[in-house]
């Protein structure tokens, strides 16, 4: 119930090309998913975020679709550059507000 | 501005030896964090801290400790180095007037590779 399992593990995508990442979480209490981004040798930083009363957000090229009902979310990356390569995790926020981690996804992007 | 700094990059323990991963940030922020990231892990919470004076077990605390004497400084210490304490560990923190107001938006350090033989 505490787990959010993220798809895939790796993707490997053309340069202009959607990058489509998954997650689906079991637990209802959870209100408040970020993504963050990590490059290697680097820390993981928050990318966008969305709270489960609206059904997607837009920063950019980012997208986050929420689908409550469904208990899943994704992120869309259009364009995608080879600049955004690097790994992605989902999260969600539990009710003793810490946050539980997707396994994340290895994003590479080919010129 | 440095953010959060973490201190070692890298680090080569034997089995039972002792260590203590610095961490440190210089933005004010109250609540501060230590995980861990193991391929195709994720990231799991160690230990956390919500002030100086603070701090409280996340998921996987076995074999860890810390303390929190400032509010810029949250040591991890690890008593019996193991092989199972092989990961990278990563501090972070976060400023929140309390639980449910901003406790997601994390800013991490880069990292502290372990390796224990």
């Amino acid at each position: 119930q505490q787990q959010v399992k993220q798809s895939p593990q790796s993707l490997i995508v053309q340069k202009g090309g959607i990058s489509i990442i998954n997650c689906a979480y079991e637990n209802t209490a959870f209100d408040y998913f970020p993504w963050y981004q990590q490059f290697p040798g680097k820390g993981p930083a928050l990318l966008i975020a969305i709270r489960p009363d609206v059904s997607e957000k837009k920063e950019g090229r980012f997208t986050i679709s929420f689908n409550k009902s469904a208990k899943q979310f994704s992120l869309h990356i259009m364009d995608s550059q080879p600049g955004d390569s690097a790994t992605y995790f989902c999260a969600a926020l539990n009710s003793n507000y810490q946050l539980i981690w997707g396994a994340g996804t290895k994003l590479i992007i080919k010129p | 501005n440095a953010g959060v700094t973490q201190t070692p990059k890298f680090r080569i323990l034997k089995i039972g030896q002792s260590m203590t991963l610095q961490c440190t940030q210089d933005m004010n922020h109250n609540y501060m964090y230590w995980y861990r990231q193991d391929p195709g892990m994720g990231l799991k919470l160690i230990y956390y801290s919500v002030g100086a004076g603070i701090t409280d077990k996340g998921e996987v605390p076995n074999g860890y400790n810390v303390s929190r004497s400032t509010t810029e400084d949250f040591p991890l210490r690890l008593e019996l180095a193991a092989p199972s304490q092989t990961s990278v560990y990563f501090c972070a923190s976060n400023f929140s007037r309390g639980p449910r107001s901003g406790a997601n938006v994390l800013t991490f350090g880069a990292g502290s590779r372990l390796t224990v033989l």
